[in-house]
């Protein structure tokens, strides 16, 4: 059975870091196109990371250069190293597996929430 | 980036009742045009995508149509677990954006 379990939210302060996991089991990340995927309060849906099978990743430009994607795949996990985080950071994350697509995941996590604040 | 604009915001209806819902793209997706449930605590889920895909599981009563533009979702008879949030999502253009969402509740 497909499972995604996230870990590591929590409250921070404006400039703190964070460090994201997920737990996957059933399939074995390296195969697939894994996501980060968040959501504001009342916001929509936003794409922040991707780790594509082949190595490669995307960031979205709200994040680049202060947010890292890596996985372990002895570990069969995928990580979101968040810095520099900002109040509009604050959302749930969700991972989530490429299905179709790797913007139609067809396994999602239960989601962490992340709330920056001082 | 591409903006999708759904409508109605907020519809009540009944169990039975027959349902649609619009999608509007700010220039064309294609195709590329899908939508997703989520129930409050729960992360999304895709219903359709392609526009008229039914992803895999997903009842038949769950129907995509449109092209370029302008899309819809319809329910033919809600079932009392199909009141959720619907949002749909365009993967034409990368990244990917979705819309704010209809909420459909009980009447």
């Amino acid at each position: 059975e497909v499972q995604l379990v996230e870990t590591g939210g929590g409250l921070i302060q404006p400039g703190g870091s964070l460090r994201l996991s997920c737990a996957a089991s059933g399939f074995a990340v390296s195969r697939k196109y894994m996501s980060w995927v968040r959501q504001a309060p009342g916001k929509a849906l936003e794409w922040v990371s991707v780790f594509y099978s082949g190595g490669s990743t995307y960031y979205a430009d709200s994040v680049k250069g202060r947010f890292n994607i890596s996985r372990d795949n002895s570990k069969n996990m995928l990580y979101l190293q968040m810095n520099s985080l900002r109040p509009e950071d604050t959302a749930v994350y969700y991972c989530a597996r490429g299905g179709v697509a790797v913007a139609l995941p067809d396994y999602w996590g239960q989601g962490t929430l992340v709330t920056v604040s001082s | 980036e591409i903006v999708l604009t759904q409508s109605p915001a907020t519809l009540s209806l009944s169990p039975g009742e027959r349902v649609t819902l619009s999608c509007r793209a700010s220039q064309s997706v294609s195709s590329y045009l899908a939508w997703f449930q989520q129930k409050p605590g729960q992360a999304p889920r895709v219903l359709i995508y392609d526009a008229s895909n039914r992803a895999t599981g997903i009842p038949a009563r769950f129907s995509g149509s449109g092209s370029g533009t302008d899309f819809t979702l319809t329910i033919s008879s809600l079932e009392p677990e199909d009141f959720a949030v619907y949002y749909c999502q365009q993967r034409s253009n990368w990244p990917p954006t979705f819309g704010q969402g209809t909420k459909l509740e009980i009447k």
